[in-house]
């Protein structure tokens, strides 16, 4: 399978704890992105990067928010001292970035905080 | 800032019926997309519409584009049930000097025998 792909699938922990998600790229794909959608509403834009440069990381929701790509290969998002409000689905996607710049997404991972 | 917005939100239809889902933005984009999510899974990708007067069709679902309208509709024609799914458009914000995507809040559609 060569989509996007994402681990864990689900990922439940408690209150103050880190966590850390992995997404894995269409392999062809310079640029990644990580979205996060909450029950009932479109999926939010966090960041992004183009190859290993992090182009924008200004909707990072806090600084427990970080996001890494050191190779321009796979990514990975950190979330420091997890809020129940951090409770959502956290998507990746990847594009070759051209002018057509159609994103594909990867299955997403399912955080709970308790 | 960019903002996308859907309506209806809720779609309930019967099967053999047409209806349109209406996507309008707020600021100048060239760049538009469908997605199509299913419960619990991710979102798969439906149409690119990259002009002005774009139009896309694939099966019972047609694509259009109004760049000057800030306008894209996803006509649905002769409804089935396997339709049924949250429809998200999204706007490329690049112009706005982002290469994020702005989505809408979705149209969640259910189509019934």
């Amino acid at each position: 399978d060569t989509g996007v792909s994402q681990n864990p699938r689900h990922k439940i922990t408690k209150r103050g704890q880190n966590v850390t998600f992995r997404c894995d790229p269409i392999s062809e794909h310079n640029r990644l992105y990580w979205y996060r959608q909450t029950l009932g509403q479109g999926p939010e834009f966090l960041t992004y990067f183009q190859n290993e440069a992090q182009l924008e990381k200004s909707r990072l929701l806090s600084d427990r928010f970080s996001a890494e790509r050191p190779k321009g290969s796979f990514s990975t998002l950190e979330i420091q001292r997890t809020e129940q409000g951090d409770s959502a689905m956290y998507l990746c996607a990847s594009s070759w970035g051209s002018s057509y710049n159609e994103q594909f997404f990867g299955p997403g991972t399912r955080l709970t905080v308790l | 800032e960019l903002k996308v917005e859907q309506n209806p939100l809720f779609l309930s239809m019967q099967e053999g019926k047409n209806y349109t889902i209406y996507c309008n933005y707020s600021t100048t984009s060239d760049r538009l997309y469908w997605y199509r999510q299913d419960p619990g899974k991710s979102l798969e990708s439906l149409f690119v519409l990259l002009s002005n007067g774009a139009v896309k069709q694939e099966g019972r679902l047609m694509a259009s584009l109004d760049t000057k309208a800030r306008l894209s509709t996803l006509h649905i024609t002769a409804a089935v049930h396997d339709l049924s799914a949250t429809y998200f458009c999204a706007v490329d914000a690049t112009q706005g000097g982002s290469e994020k995507l702005v989505f809408g809040k979705g149209t969640k559609l259910t189509v019934n025998p």
